[in-house]
């Protein structure tokens, strides 16, 4: 069954340094999206890509947040410049036309230090 | 932002009996809701879902009930079984912006008792 990849499982970084978190879609799906969860916390929204264009993004989703296609299968998120508070769980999610169900990858858990 | 709710943060049911998850949200603009059951070290994963045309979906031991009115919905197990343990998480959509986003409520533990 076809199924969201993300890397890495984990990334321990420390503040103030970029990071690039991994995506690999489900491969016939269109949409695509980031959702992170601080730890005890709800999973929130940080925007979504079609097109090849963000289609919305959230309040999170500032200007040291940005997400790129760089080819046909991956989709990543960068956070330029990492805060302690960036510290979560973060999970892509990918949707195919017709059905409005996103599936989502295991996620990576990304530990600012 | 309490657009989604899950006021039980946990909940017990022995084996065999009934689960009953609630879920209310606020915003009526929401059209498609749906239900995920989380794992530890894993991503959220699809478990039924309901249009706001209907007020009824069943899928095998998994029913979800959506009342408009009191903008409220609940997801049923039954019969429960351990491995439905895990943390559901219920999801309001509506289509904004050329795509749908979700907003999740914060989960309820759930615990099924052998």
């Amino acid at each position: 069954e076809p199924e969201v990849t993300q890397t890495p499982s984990h990334q321990v970084t420390q503040m103030g340094q970029e990071v690039i978190l991994r995506c690999v879609p489900i491969s016939n799906h269109l949409y695509f999206y980031w959702y992170r969860q601080i730890l005890g916390q709800k999973v929130e929204f940080l925007v979504s890509f079609y097109n090849n264009e963000i289609s919305e993004k959230s309040e999170i989703f500032d200007d040291q947040f940005s997400v790129e296609r760089p080819d046909g299968s991956n989709f990543t998120l960068k956070i330029r410049s990492t805060k302690l508070e960036d510290s979560a769980m973060y999970f892509c999610a990918s949707m195919g036309t017709g059905r409005n169900i996103q599936y989502f990858g295991a996620g990576t858990r990304l530990s600012v230090l | 932002d309490q657009q989604v709710k899950q006021n039980s943060p946990s909940l017990s049911v022995q084996e065999g009996r009934i689960s009953i998850l609630n879920c209310d949200y606020t915003n009526s603009m929401f059209d498609y809701f749906l239900w995920y059951k989380k794992y530890p070290a894993e991503g959220p994963t699809f478990l039924i879902s309901i249009s706001s045309i209907k007020d009824k979906n069943e899928d095998g031991r998994f029913t979800v009930f959506l009342n408009k009115s009191a903008k409220h919905l609940s997801l049923h197990i039954v019969p429960s079984q351990p491995g439905d343990s895990a943390v559901y998480f219920c999801a309001a959509s509506s289509f904004t912006s050329g795509t749908y986003k979700y907003i999740f409520g914060t989960g309820t533990r759930l615990k099924v008792l052998a």
